[in-house]
């Protein structure tokens, strides 16, 4: 049973243009997401988070956004760089977890030059 | 360079074998958590220490154990392996326990079991 989900196996974004990456969840319990971001050959490093008393965050080209009634949120990069380039993956952690992520499975985006 | 150190960085092994898979997390971190990553998949949470102790078991096997050493680095134990182990197995640390935010992840060590 994946609580969360993130349909789109891959996405190509022109550079410049807005991206948009999508999660879904399942588990009403999750109250807290984070975006993490895995070039080849590394791990994953942590890009933005959110907590469900807000319906936004944002840091610098980064904004995620949650709808908690849709049980979704989604990641959105403007302008897209070719440096973001890479598989990004939505977690969740229900409340006192202590970081017992669950991710999805990943988005690897591509910008194209 | 998160500062969490994992070794090896890859390991070819046969069924039925043992191995040990190693994390040094960042300096101050007193929680070590280990993850799998098989093709195609997200990161499955195994297991968790802080300072020492169990502090949370996720999807690990009976086959599998780990442990956190008074120094803090960790080791996560494969045993009896078989095809289906074979992942990137990714350890992650943090300073405190009960909130939540950022992991900071290693590299990973790459699991190939033939």
């Amino acid at each position: 049973d994946q609580q969360v989900k993130q349909n789109s196996p891959s996405l190509s974004v022109q550079e410049g243009r807005i991206s948009i990456l999508n999660c879904d969840y399942t588990n009403s319990m999750f109250d807290y997401f984070l975006w993490y971001k895995k070039y080849p050959a590394e791990g994953p490093t942590f890009l933005i988070s959110i907590s469900s008393i807000k319906d936004k965050n944002e840091d610098g080209r980064f904004t995620v956004f949650l709808n908690k009634s849709a049980k979704h949120l989604s990641l959105h990069i403007v302008p897209s760089q070719p440096g973001d380039s890479a598989v990004y993956f939505c977690a969740a952690a229900p409340t006192g977890s202590a970081r017992q992520l669950t991710f999805g499975s990943g988005t690897q985006l591509t910008v194209l030059p | 360079d998160s500062g969490v150190t994992q070794t090896p960085k890859h390991l070819i092994t046969a069924t039925g074998q043992r191995v040990t898979l190693r994390c040094s997390p960042r300096s101050g971190d007193l929680s070590v958590y280990w993850y799998q990553q098989s093709l195609d998949q997200g990161l499955q949470f195994l297991i968790q220490y802080y300072n020492g102790e169990e502090r949370a078991k996720g999807n690990i096997l009976e086959r599998f154990s780990a442990q956190q050493f008074p120094d803090l680095h960790s080791e996560l134990n494969l045993s009896s392996l078989e095809l289906g182990d074979s992942a990137l197995y990714f350890c992650a640390s943090s300073v405190a326990v009960a909130n939540t935010g950022e992991l900071f992840f290693g590299e990973g060590s790459r699991l190939t079991v033939l």
